[in-house]
């Protein structure tokens, strides 16, 4: 398995722009989880997915942040318009929930690079 | 509210010498802790979770429920070892049927020769 799949790699747009970040999940993974990373304020989970469903979105930081998952293989981040501020590292993670305890490693992407000019 | 906090932004050691990463929580249920490692260019990744109770690289980490910490120790740093390092604390959420993971803002460790 290659692991956890994001796309693009690095992305620059200008402010105003539509941005869509894209990952693909470990085959077989229940839980999808999208995090940002900035130098200020570390890593941040932004909202997570369980079994394409969205659990727990209150990390979005506004508007004009959404995210979705079609289906298990697929889901993506979007930002609409972007906003300098915007630029971090968005990282995708899935993981599989064993039984009833939440003890599940979570497998990290190797993130998108985001910068709005 | 649930929090982790690492005090230090970045470490600085010699090849050789003890090196502790320290890590606190805020978590009035049965903390469950993690440290995840990101070496350079590559993923964030899972380096050692308490539970396990186990060493990974020569890396340790005791849970003290006490001083609510969960510090990360190894006793000889080795230039392989410079990576960012989260600490991260498992919180049920959902009636306890589902979960997430709060993370630290990270510690950058640089080991130099």
């Amino acid at each position: 398995d290659a692991g956890v799949i994001q796309s693009p790699r690095h992305e620059v747009t200008e402010m105003g722009q539509e941005v869509t970040l894209r990952c693909k999940p470990i085959s077989g993974h229940d839980y999808l989880f999208w995090y940002r990373q900035t130098m200020m304020r570390g890593l941040e989970l932004l909202i997570y997915f369980n079994n394409n469903v969205p659990i727990d979105d209150s990390g979005m930081p506004e508007d004009r942040f959404s995210a979705k998952m079609p289906n298990a293989s697929f889901s993506t981040l979007k930002i609409q318009p972007s906003e300098p501020r915007d630029s971090a590292v968005y990282f995708c993670a899935s993981s599989l929930r064993r039984g009833p305890l939440p003890t599940d490693t979570q497998y990290f992407g190797p993130g998108t690079r985001l910068t709005v000019l | 509210a649930q929090r982790v906090t690492q005090p230090e932004k970045l470490l600085s050691v010699f090849k050789g010498a003890p090196v502790e990463l320290k890590c606190n929580y805020s978590y009035s249920g049965s903390p469950e802790l993690f440290w995840y490692v990101q070496y350079s260019r590559q993923r964030l990744q899972l380096l050692l979770r308490h539970i396990s109770r186990e060493s990974i690289k020569g890396f340790t980490a005791d849970l003290n429920k006490g001083e609510t910490s969960f510090h990360l120790k190894k006793p000889f740093a080795q230039e392989e070892d410079s990576a960012m390092y989260y600490c991260a604390l498992n919180n049920p959420i959902s009636g306890g049927s589902n979960y997430k993971l709060t993370f630290g803002k990270g510690t950058l460790l640089t080991v130099n020769p």
